[in-house]
């Protein structure tokens, strides 16, 4: 079974930019498997931050952005701010109908 | 502004069935464009789908949850449920139901969530 990839952890300054990524155990990542982020902070649902690879969602602020980069989907945040700390998770459309989360990045903010 | 909401029993006994509603306002479940999914969060764990129905009926399991997974849709009340059977203390976790998008590739809008234990 394909596994979807993540960094357990990532820390990036106040007012700096990140990079978190989103790969497959096996193969690379494109834009056929419509790739979408999701932040979610202790105790509230997800929130979806992007979709089909770029698209940012309704009320979505742009310094949050979707792209490919290599063989992984990637979710770029600049200017990182306190309330970026979150975790954050991708997910991968598989083909019939399924979709598959990524075990989510843990943001530290410090 | 759509809205969903989940709605069920918080404690299920093992080996029983669990079963969660999802009531949807603001926009209609029988809408051509999207389907309507179901989501866990085991404490501490990472989210998992669980699968997805689209208002025709058609349905997506998760292949590891797919032998006790029945989710079905309820146009009139507009409304979708989740049943789980068989569920052991390895099924306790926050429950969200969500709009996806058009394909069924993403997730919309989420409901609040739903915390379900599984306990004699």
């Amino acid at each position: 079974q394909t596994v979807v990839t993540q960094e357990p952890s990532f820390s990036v300054s106040p007012g700096g930019t990140v990079t978190l990524t989103c790969g497959l155990s096996s193969g690379s990542v494109s834009t056929g498997y419509y790739p979408s982020w999701y932040q979610q902070t202790p105790g509230q649902a997800p929130r979806t931050l992007i979709y089909s690879t770029n698209t940012r969602s309704s009320g979505v602020p742009d310094r949050f952005s979707g792209s490919i980069l290599g063989n992984k989907a990637a979710l770029t945040i600049t200017g990182a701010q306190a309330d970026d700390e979150s975790d954050y998770y991708c997910v991968l459309y598989m083909g019939s109908g399924t979709v598959v989360f990524g075990g989510g990045t843990k943001l530290t903010v410090l | 502004q759509l809205q969903l909401q989940e709605s069920g029993p918080g404690l299920v006994k093992p080996s029983e069935t669990l079963s969660l509603t999802c009531t949807v306002s603001g926009g209609s479940i029988s809408s051509s464009s999207y389907y309507w999914g179901w989501i866990r969060q085991p404490p501490g764990k990472g989210l998992e789908w669980i699968g997805s129905i689209y208002y025709s009926g058609s349905t997506y399991y998760s292949p590891s949850l797919k032998s006790r997974v029945t989710i079905s849709v309820d146009t009139s009340k507009n409304q979708f449920s989740l049943k789980l059977s068989s569920v052991t203390a390895a099924d306790t976790a926050v429950y969200y139901c969500a709009q996806m998008g058009v394909g069924a590739t993403n997730f919309d809008y989420w409901g609040q969530g739903t915390l379900v234990t599984v306990s004699s």
